[in-house]
């Protein structure tokens, strides 16, 4: 099936610096990616949809200052996480829809646990 | 409001038992279920994928069933194993020019020795 990585897995950071987060399609061009946060002994919360070369759409509540998408290319999105605080300590989630499946079907990355101290 | 609801929130067994997952959904117009196993501290992993059609599909031993009627589906595992101790989670699209996913919140299962 469809691979879908994310880098880093794990990263600290302190309050009040910026983290990165990279998804990336491995064997498919994605035009579409999902971010999700999700915490412990909780289902996913979508946060936004990215689509490539265009602005990502956020869902309610999601800060779009704070949480910055960026889906320059048909294999990579990015989330960055600005002036982190604590409250942001989650595992993120990426997901990505293969244009050629359904378009339901999405496959998910490994995660990346963020931990701000 | 679409919603979708899994029962029971966790559930241990033993290893080679069966078992059985549930998932109520309030979710319309209905477009498609899918269930996933997210092992912990992992992104979830598709296990079936059911449309309005379909009734039921297996993966192995999993095997689950779709009842649009009554909006209800389940998951079953045959002869757990170890491996099978994850979060399953039920996922319903709707199909509203776009598609709209709604999350269950999971079921833990515990598969012990």
């Amino acid at each position: 099936g469809a691979v879908v990585s994310q880098h880093p897995s794990r990263v600290i950071c302190k309050s009040g610096t910026s983290v990165k987060i990279e998804c990336r399609s491995l064997d498919f061009q994605a035009t579409t990616m999902f971010w999700y946060r999700q915490f412990p002994k909780k289902s996913l919360m979508l946060m936004a949809t990215s689509n490539e070369g265009s602005k990502a759409t956020y869902e309610q509540g999601v800060e779009k200052d704070k949480f910055l998408i960026n889906h320059a290319s048909l294999t990579l999105s990015t989330l960055t996480v600005t002036s982190a605080h604590p409250e942001d300590s989650s595992f993120y989630i990426c997901s990505a829809r293969d244009p050629r499946l359904e378009p339901y079907e999405q496959y998910f990355g490994p995660g990346t646990r963020l931990t701000v101290t | 409001k679409n919603q979708v609801e899994q029962s029971p929130q966790s559930l241990i067994i033993l290893e080679g038992k069966n078992c059985t997952l549930q998932c109520n959904y309030t979710v319309s117009p209905f477009s498609n279920l899918r269930w996933y196993k997210q092992d912990t501290g992992r992104g979830p992993v598709s296990l079936t994928i059911m449309t309005f059609s379909e009734n039921t599909k297996s993966n192995g031993r999993y095997t689950a069933t779709l009842d649009a009627d009554t909006k209800q589906s389940s998951l079953h595992i045959t002869a757990s194993q170890l491996s099978d101790s994850a979060s399953y989670i039920c996922v319903v699209s709707a199909k509203t020019g776009g598609f709209k996913t709604i999350f269950g919140a999971g079921t833990r299962l515990f598969v012990k020795a």
